[in-house]
Order: structure tokens, then sequence, then C-alpha cells
């Protein structure tokens, strides 16, 4: 059974770069057909796609971040991560790793709260 | 502002029925399949519907999808305090580069 789960820092300050990786337990970044995608939720708000990375190393990102987003996967630690450039206060949110299959999101991570203050 | 639109609150006495519409457009719920999350209050969402009106393992069947065009809809019956949670419908879009897409989300009370 696959199992993510998501780590980095809680905190990050304003105009500064949000790090966080996504550890990949019972399965493989490298597996065919699976799309590593990172997902957040800003407080009392819903959900927003961020972007995703399939197998391949091909990236896909949310066009209203698509220059701040950056999704990159380390097959040698079986992880994916995410980074977020130029970060404001906006950028506070739960941030969550998940699986793509065909057309569902599966599993999903604990999430991540990451707050950005300075 | 979501892309695709959910009542924000539904509510429901034990035992009864309740349906959570998801609106969309041509490019998203009309193109691609439409999957449903429940989230839990303090927890990740968890895959609930997926290919419109399919059940992972383990998701009873009071649990039903179904869609209509640009629209979706999910149905839960014999309602317990248990489902008591937020319900986003997700799918992507082909106007976003096939890129994902959510409702703000609805609220669910069991009254």
């Amino acid at each position: 059974q696959v199992q993510l789960q998501e780590s980095g820092p809680g905190l990050v300050k304003p105009s500064e770069t949000l790090s966080l990786t996504c550890t990949v337990s019972g399965g493989s970044v490298s597996s065919g057909g699976y799309y590593w995608s990172w997902i957040r939720q800003s407080p009392g708000k819903g959900l927003e796609w961020l972007g995703y990375i399939y197998y391949t190393g091909s990236t896909n990102y949310n066009p209203s971040l698509k220059s701040r987003v950056t999704i990159s996967t380390d097959t040698s630690k079986n992880q994916f991560s995410l980074k977020l450039t130029s970060v404001t206060a906006a950028d506070t949110a739960v941030y969550y790793c998940v699986r793509r299959w065909l057309s569902r999101l599966d599993p999903w991570g604990r999430g991540t709260l990451v707050t950005v203050s300075s | 502002q979501s892309v695709l639109t959910q009542p924000p609150s539904v509510s429901a006495a034990p035992g009864q029925k309740v349906t959570i519409s998801c609106s969309g457009n041509s490019s998203n719920i009309g193109s691609y399949y439409v999957s449903w999350y429940q989230q839990l209050p303090g927890t990740a969402p968890k895959l609930l519907i997926y290919e419109n009106n399919k059940r992972p393992s383990g998701i009873p069947d009071r649990f039903s999808g179904s869609t209509s065009g640009t629209s979706a809809t999910l149905a839960i019956t014999g309602l317990q305090t248990g489902d008591e949670a937020d319900y986003y419908c997700g799918t992507w879009d082909s106007s976003l580069s096939a890129g994902g897409v959510f409702g703000g989300g609805t609220k669910l009370t069991v009254l």
C-alpha cells in the first residue's frame, strides 16, 4: 500500500523559497503511469492544484503559479519535491503531496502546514 | 474563486439522503471523469468516488456519484453522524493544459 509523507520547514519568510519533499513508501516514483502531485489548502479554504510530475519527468503546473513552481523527483531517494519561489502570506497553506493515477488522486499525504511570516 | 461550483453547505437528518452538486463546463466536467473527496475535520482529503461513479474498496455503497453533461452529483444515503465532513469534487481542465480543478467544497452537517 502506497503511503506519502510530506516534510519541510513549517515557517518561511516572505520573498524566500518554500521547499517541501514527499517521501513515497510502498511504491516507486519511477513506476509507470503515475503523476506525482502537489495540492494546497489555505486556512479555511478549498483545494488548489499546484502541479505534477509524470514518471517520465515531464511536468505540468497551475498557470496561475507557473512562473514560481518547480516539481522534481529524486529516484535514488524515492522522493519528489516542490519549490515555490517569492512566497507571500497568500502562500500560507497546508501542502499535500498526492499520487495521481488515471483521473483519480489517491492516496494523499497527511499534509504539512507552511506559514509565510517574518 | 473555484473553477467548479458547489453549494457551500447542505444538511439533513440521520438516516436521510442528501445530494451535493458540482457544476462545471465543457472543458472540465464535460471532458474528463469526475472524482469526489471527503475531508473529515482535521484530516487530509480521501478519495470517495472516481471515474464519475466508481467507489474505491472500503467505501460503502451509501455513497454514489453521477454525471450529466457538465454537472456531477454526489449522493449519500442513510446519513450517519460520521459523514459530517467537507466534500470536494475534482476533475481536469483542458483550458488549463489538463491541470487539476476543484469545487469550493460543501460542508455536510448531519442534524
